[in-house]
């Protein structure tokens, strides 16, 4: 089956740092890749979606300068969370699609990374 | 805009009996998918079963039905014969036909708790 791999699954660092998360599909051309952010006990939240090559679409009141979003190719996205605050800990997973109507799955979930600002 | 509302925020079963998650969502299309994702403790996103709208018969996977209400926009998803595996957070999720790219509306969650 189709498979997304994120990277790195946990990752802990000092405020003011920035932070890349990766988001492959191993073993499809993915046309557009979505950022989602997970709260404790909460659903998950779409911050954005991607297509290859264009600039990605970002969900209301989610900050373009703070989370930088680059579909470079259609089996690479990455999300970078600059300048990271401990307000920006959180759980953040990353889907992928090849588009049209869901033969099997509409998107292929990444594992999620933990991102935790000291 | 469409909207997905589960109103049971946290459900618990005894092992081995039988469990209904509500679901219900608001649209004005006519053809779109509905979806039950599982995700356990380790937080992956699992698909459990579909539902094509215009399909009348409800889908089944093994232990797990829904019961699919196009009038009434519900989709609830039925599990049999629970097991301590199932517990997970369940998220109904809905999505246009002919949506590029395939993009997901999600509920907001039920925490399912199976207990021996």
């Amino acid at each position: 089956g189709a498979v997304v791999s994120q990277h790195p699954s946990w990752v802990i660092c000092k405020s003011g740092t920035s932070v890349k998360i990766e988001c492959r599909s191993l073993d499809f051309q993915a046309t557009t890749m979505f950022w989602y952010r997970q709260f404790p006990k909460q659903s998950l939240m779409l911050m954005a979606t991607s297509n290859e090559g264009s600039k990605a679409t970002y969900e209301q009141g989610v900050e373009k300068d703070k989370f930088l979003i680059n579909h470079a190719s259609l089996t690479l996205s990455t999300l970078t969370v600059t300048s990271a605050h401990p307000e920006d800990s959180s759980f953040y997973i990353c889907s992928a699609s090849v588009g049209g109507s869901p033969r099997n799955q509409p998107q292929h979930f990444g594992d999620g990374t933990r991102l935790s600002i000291l | 805009a469409q909207t997905v509302t589960q109103s049971q925020p946290e459900m618990s079963v005894q092992e081995a009996e039988t469990v209904t998650l509500s679901c219900t969502y608001d649209t004005s299309e006519n053809n779109y998918y509905l979806f039950w994702y599982k995700q356990p403790p380790s937080r992956q996103m699992i698909l459990v079963i579909r539902q094509e709208a215009y399909k009348q018969q409800n889908a089944t996977e093994n232990r797990f039905s829904v019961n699919f209400q196009k009038a009434a926009k519900s989709f609830s998803l039925k599990i049999s014969d629970s097991q301590l595996g199932d517990t997970a957070m369940y998220f109904c999720a809905f999505m246009k036909h002919g949506n590029a790219g395939n993009m997901l509306t999600f509920g907001g969650g039920t925490r399912l708790m199976v207990k021996p």
